[in-house]
């Protein structure tokens, strides 16, 4: 079953814009929400995380937001560079259960310059 | 510090044949995992490894076998390889269970 969602396969936004990447989960136990970059022919690097008791975190260009009542999280990048362009996974543990974490099949980030 | 390793990068084999693919890392992890990628798949777990001495079947254990030789190393198995098996393979590795995990480079498999 799939716990972690992203529902849209691509996204292609102009070099200095915002890129908002969206993510969506089933499990009420998630607790810990991850978002990890992915160049092509590389394994997946770890980009930003935020746990559940704060609703954002900050990180240089990357703010992640989470909504737990629509048990939704999303990426912010602002600006959008042309460095950008990979695709991103979202994840999701229940860190307080030490459970294992579930993927998102992943959003096609193109920034055009 | 290598992080995570994984060998080999790349890998072609006729359907039946065997191959172990093999993961390290240097970090001092407990936990250890092997996923897939397909296109539009995502990332899959096949199996992985919450500490030293101990496997769990994850998504798509079918036709996979591991063994966590030690806390650094962790390998996966395809006795008898087929075609629907073709796909990049990675290894990643986290404190524990729930902790953000770091994966390896990937290993590149064609089974025709």
């Amino acid at each position: 079953d799939q716990q972690v969602k992203q529902n849209s396969p691509s996204l292609s936004v102009q070099e200095g814009r915002i890129s908002i990447l969206n993510c969506d989960y089933t499990n009420s136990m998630f607790d810990y929400f991850l978002w990890y970059k992915k160049y092509p022919a590389e394994g997946p690097t770890f980009l930003i995380s935020i746990s559940s008791i704060k609703d954002k975190n900050e990180d240089g260009r990357f703010t992640v937001f989470l909504n737990k009542s629509a048990k939704h999280l999303s990426l912010h990048i602002v600006p959008s560079q042309p460095g950008d362009s990979a695709v991103y996974f979202c994840a999701a543990s229940a860190l307080h259960n030490n459970n294992d974490m579930r993927f998102g099949a992943g959003t096609r980030l193109t920034v055009k310059p | 510090n290598a992080g995570v390793t994984q060998t080999p990068k790349f890998q072609v084999l006729k359907t039946g044949q065997s191959m172990t693919l093999q993961c390290a890392q240097d970090m001092n992890h407990n936990s250890m995992y092997w996923y897939r990628q397909d296109p539009g798949m995502g990332l899959r777990l096949i199996y992985y490894s919450a500490s030293e001495g101990t496997t769990d079947k994850g998504e798509v254990p079918n036709g996979y076998n591991v063994s966590r030789l030690n806390k650094r190393e962790f390998s996966l198995r395809l006795e008898s390889a087929a075609p629907s098996q073709t796909s990049v393979y990675f290894c990643a590795s986290s404190e524990i269970l729930a902790d953000t995990q770091y994966f390896g480079p990937g290993t590149r498999l064609t089974v025709l």
